[in-house]
């Protein structure tokens, strides 16, 4: 019964490739969230859905574009690899923040190696 | 503006000693306050939060949070580590007041528990 579920787990490419990170809880949470940790482990937010809507959008390339297609789900498609965008992505949910019990669940994690 | 400060990278404690792993915060409003812990190759796990009432919050695996308005800290504690406690340790702030739904985390701080 996982919580938050990413997949793939690895994923190795090229640069210049197109790759897609899925995302879903099954929590019964209204917002979630891609994180991007780098090798120093600097965790930074990416952006946040609630409801299938938009709310946080930080300062990422326009390479990437999350998809929401339902609020259980959360995906990241990234175009034009490059080497910079190696990391470890991670994915998160919970209640809306506003909420009291407005804690995130994280994902196992995605380690992205563009080569 | 939201911030959050973990002033050392790693904190080094002999197992059955007590631990404290330092967050200070920086808020315009009242602050969300959460500590995070990520082993090796896994996602972030939620330890515990403050939100309001009680300084000291109590967490999973017998760790507790002391919130300080006054000096505008949420140091996280353990009156005797041990070894399976290593790990790598994040305080994480949302600003209540600011209207932005983002969770702003620490540089995370490494626990060392030595036998």
């Amino acid at each position: 019964d996982t919580a938050v579920s990413q997949t793939p787990k690895y994923l190795v490419t090229q640069m210049g490739n197109d790759k897609s990170i899925k995302c879903e809880q099954n929590l019964g949470h209204d917002t979630m969230y891609w994180y991007k940790q780098d090798s120093k482990k600097f965790l930074k937010i990416m952006f946040s859905y609630n409801n299938k809507e938009l709310i946080i959008n930080e300062t990422v390339p326009n390479r990437f574009s999350p998809k929401s297609p339902d609020k259980a789900h959360l995906n990241l498609h990234i175009n034009s690899l490059e080497l910079g965008d190696s990391a470890v992505y991670f994915c998160a949910s919970s209640f809306l923040p506003g909420r009291r019990n407005n804690e995130q669940f994280f994902g196992p994690g995605t380690r992205l190696t563009v080569l | 503006a939201q911030s959050v400060a973990q002033p050392e990278d790693q904190v080094n404690v002999a197992e059955g000693n007590p631990l404290t792993v330092k967050c200070t915060y920086s808020v315009s409003g009242n602050p969300y306050l959460f500590w995070y812990v990520q082993y090796p190759n896994r996602g972030l796990q939620f330890l515990l939060k403050y939100i309001t009432g009680d300084n000291l919050v109590k967490g999973s695996y017998g760790f507790e949070a002391e919130f300080n308005k006054s000096q505008t800290s949420f140091h996280l504690k353990k009156p005797s580590a041990l070894v399976s406690d290593s790990a790598l340790y994040f305080c994480a702030v949302r600003d209540r007041g600011s209207g932005t739904y983002k969770y702003i985390f620490g540089t995370g701080t490494r626990l060392k528990v030595l036998a």
